[in-house]
């Protein structure tokens, strides 16, 4: 069936790095994408999207990069600072008409 | 401007008992979403509300799970019995009409079922 996942459960990076958080999907008609971070504790807080017309998006420290081709997308931290330290989900508002979430990874910063 | 609220935070009961959990979404979102969190895993959505009507119902397990929305604003999530597999975080959501990509999300419920 339809799915979003991701590549590795966790990652750990230095603080200063730069962080790349890859999500694959399966199915070939979505067409929006969502990135959410959830810090311990709290819910999910919505961090940007893109659309397929697009390939790459920015916004303040992170860049979501779109490969329709091989159905791949990723989220790019740059500089990862201790408060980036959070499960981020990859999500496809449109699978199965309602919002799917993949299965997160958890980003470790190391001071 | 207040986020999504809900209550409890935490709750702690045996198994066979009931239990609910209530929701106040942001002021003028018409839409509602409950969702389940089981540890280690991403939400799973419950069930969708547009004003007070459930329009995705599909995910809910109807013999013990009920939810209401009876004036379009608040909502309660109720599951009896519980189960020792209901054992997890309860979500709440809420977002405008038509942008049902950016959901708010509240803190949640934490359910723990012994």
């Amino acid at each position: 069936g339809e799915s979003v996942g991701l590549h590795l459960p966790t990652l750990s990076v230095q603080e200063g790095d730069n962080s790349i958080i890859n999500c694959a999907y399966s199915n070939s008609a979505s067409d929006y994408f969502i990135w959410y971070k959830q810090e311990s504790g709290k819910g999910p807080q919505f961090i940007i999207d893109i659309r397929s017309n697009m390939d790459k998006r920015q916004g303040q420290r992170v860049t979501v990069l779109l490969n329709k081709t091989v159905k791949h997308l990723s989220l790019q931290i740059a500089a990862t600072q201790p408060g980036d330290s959070a499960v981020y989900f990859c999500a496809d508002p449109n699978a199965g008409n309602m919002l799917t979430f993949g299965g997160g990874t958890r980003l470790m910063v190391k001071p | 401007e207040a986020g999504v609220v809900q209550s409890p935070r935490y709750k702690i009961i045996e198994k066979k008992q009931p239990v609910a959990f209530w929701c106040n979404p942001i002021s003028g979102h018409n839409t509602l979403y409950w969702y389940r969190q089981n540890l280690g895993q991403g939400p799973e959505l419950l069930i969708r509300y547009e004003n007070e009507e459930a329009v995705d119902d599909s995910q809910l397990p109807k013999d013990r799970f009920s939810a209401e929305r009876l004036k379009g604003v608040d909502s309660t999530l109720k599951i009896q019995p519980a189960e020792l597999g209901d054992s997890a975080v309860y979500l709440c959501a809420s977002s405008l009409r038509g942008h049902n990509g950016e959901l708010f999300f509240g803190e949640g419920s934490r359910l723990t079922v012994l």
